[in-house]
C-alpha cells in the first residue's frame, strides 16, 4: 500500500462547526487530491494540489478550503459544516509525469457525519 | 458532471463466469484507468490504457479502448467471489503538460457481485 494516512477516520460533528481533515503521505508525490464519495454520485473532486502552496478547485469546491504547507500534508477544511457535507472523504496522491497523469493511490477514507 | 459513465450500474454473476463492464466518456483523453473499491475501503488502481493503445492485459483483466466511440470495456475472466467490488473508470483529460492540471474524472461505478 502507498504510504497514505487520513485522520481522523471517523468524525461526528454538528452543523456550523469547522472541521479539518488531514491527509499525510510518505511517498513525496507531487500531486494530492481530496474527493468525496456519495451514493449515486460516485467520486467527485473537491480540491487538488500540484505542489507546496499550489492548489486548485475541483468539481465540488464550494464550502471547502485546502492548504498544503509541506509536501507530505494536505488539509481539507470545512469552514462551517452542513448536513450536505456528510460523506466519505478520500485523499489520493500521484506522481504525475510527462504529459500523462500516472495512477492515483488512495487513502483509507474518512467518514464524516454532520448532524 | 462526470466524464466517465459505467454500464451496467450493477452486475451479478456466478463464480467462474466472465464479467464485462463498460465505460463511456465525452472528451478526448490522454489515458483511461480502471479502479476497484472493496466495500468501505479506498480505491485501488487496476490498469491504465493510453489513448494510443487499443487493448491491454493484466492477469485475468482485459481492457479495450475505442477512442472513436469514446468507450472502454473491462473484462474480468474466470471471476471469483473475491472479485466482488465496485469498479470505476477514470479519465485523464489534462491539457496542461506543465503540471498544474493533472486530475482524473471518475464515473459512478459498476457494482459487481460474484456469487459462490
Amino acid at each position: 500500500d502507498a504510504g497514505i494516512t487520513q485522520s481522523p477516520r471517523h468524525k461526528v460533528t454538528e452543523t456550523g462547526t469547522p472541521v479539518t481533515l488531514r491527509c499525510h503521505q510518505t511517498e513525496n508525490h507531487r500531486y494530492m487530491y481530496w474527493y468525496r464519495q456519495d451514493p449515486g454520485h460516485g467520486l467527485r473532486l473537491i480540491h487538488y494540489s500540484y505542489g507546496v502552496k499550489d492548489t486548485d478547485k475541483g468539481e465540488v469546491s464550494d464550502g471547502y478550503s485546502v492548504s498544503r504547507s509541506k509536501t507530505e500534508d494536505f488539509l481539507l477544511t470545512l469552514e462551517s459544516a452542513t448536513s450536505s457535507q456528510t460523506s466519505v472523504y478520500f485523499c489520493a496522491i500521484s506522481r504525475g509525469s510527462g504529459g500523462n497523469l500516472e495512477t492515483q493511490y488512495f487513502g483509507p477514507g474518512t467518514r464524516l457525519l454532520v448532524l | 458532471s462526470q466524464q466517465g459513465e459505467e454500464d451496467p450500474q450493477a452486475l451479478s454473476i456466478q463464480e467462474g463466469e466472465n464479467a464485462t463492464m463498460n465505460c463511456s466518456y465525452k472528451t478526448s483523453i490522454n489515458n483511461l484507468q480502471w479502479y476497484r473499491q472493496n466495500s468501505g475501503r479506498g480505491l485501488v488502481h487496476l490498469i491504465l490504457i493510453r489513448s494510443n493503445e487499443r487493448e491491454k492485459h493484466s492477469g485475468r483483466l482485459r481492457v479495450t479502448l475505442d477512442t472513436s466511440k469514446k468507450s472502454s470495456s473491462l473484462l474480468i475472466t474466470a471471476s471469483r467471489a473475491a472479485d466482488t467490488a465496485s469498479y470505476f473508470c477514470a479519465t485523464d483529460a489534462s491539457r496542461n503538460s506543465g503540471g498544474s492540471n493533472y486530475k482524473l474524472t471518475f464515473g459512478k461505478g459498476t457494482l459487481l457481485t460474484v456469487n459462490p
